[in-house]
């Protein structure tokens, strides 16, 4: 989930097993959704993305779900890799032209 | 992101300097964002551009301004640095409305 504050929520998650990062967004005018993932040290990552006439959507290993009805959208990753600890950020965009508003992210720590 | 290129990539600085943060793009990206990332607060939007014309206040302007010397060239500047600006600044790009390519980063501390 989303952080408050100074503390990003963390999931861990054993290697190899299945990881659900999820995101409670506010806007319910929001039409376009994306995932990031950031590594230390480096900027955000584009992972994935869907529009609101969509529910969901696949990538390589990750699937991102979208529920307009309660405003929620969640990032699974398959079989977690020790590569894919980092912090996940989910973002909105109400249309075109406004820009991306984030959330505060999720750190996601892989046990080997 | 190596085709979005931040400079310097750390700077340490006294309070009330004038600083300014570079971002180049070889993405041939006509829409260029400064985003401000602070501990646990995720990523908000200082200033952006749609083209070298056009620029929009973000989130948390108060404090920033920014010049768009050319389509791939965005410049952030603190005219008068003070310690709560002490953060780590990103440059993101992008074409039209598709998603933003982020560099890597600028983290900048002002004492």
């Amino acid at each position: 989930g989303e952080s408050v504050g100074l503390h990003l929520p963390t999931l861990s998650v054993q290697e190899g097993d299945n990881s659900i990062i999820n995101c409670a967004y506010s806007n319910s005018a929001s039409d376009y959704f994306i995932w990031y993932k950031q590594e230390s040290g480096k900027g955000p990552q584009f992972i994935i993305d869907i529009r609101s006439n969509m529910d969901k959507r696949q990538g390589q290993r990750v699937t991102v779900l979208l529920n307009k009805t309660v405003k929620h959208l969640s990032l699974q990753i398959a079989a977690t890799q020790p590569g894919d600890s980092a912090v996940y950020f989910c973002a909105e965009r109400a249309w075109g032209n406004t820009p991306l508003v984030f959330g505060k992210g999720t750190r996601l720590s892989v046990i080997a | 992101d190596a085709d979005v290129t931040q400079t310097p990539r750390n700077r340490i600085t006294k309070t009330g300097k004038r600083i300014m943060l570079e971002c180049s793009q070889t993405k041939g990206h006509d829409r260029m964002y400064w985003y401000r990332q602070d501990p646990g607060l995720g990523l908000r939007l200082i200033y952006y551009s749609f083209d070298v014309k056009d620029i929009n206040k973000g989130e948390i302007s108060d404090g920033y301004s920014v010049s768009r010397q050319a389509q791939a060239k965005f410049s952030l500047s603190l005219e008068s640095a003070i310690p709560n600006q002490t953060a780590l600044y990103f440059c993101a790009t992008s074409f039209e409305d598709q998603p933003q390519h982020f560099g890597d980063g600028t983290r900048l501390s002002i004492l």
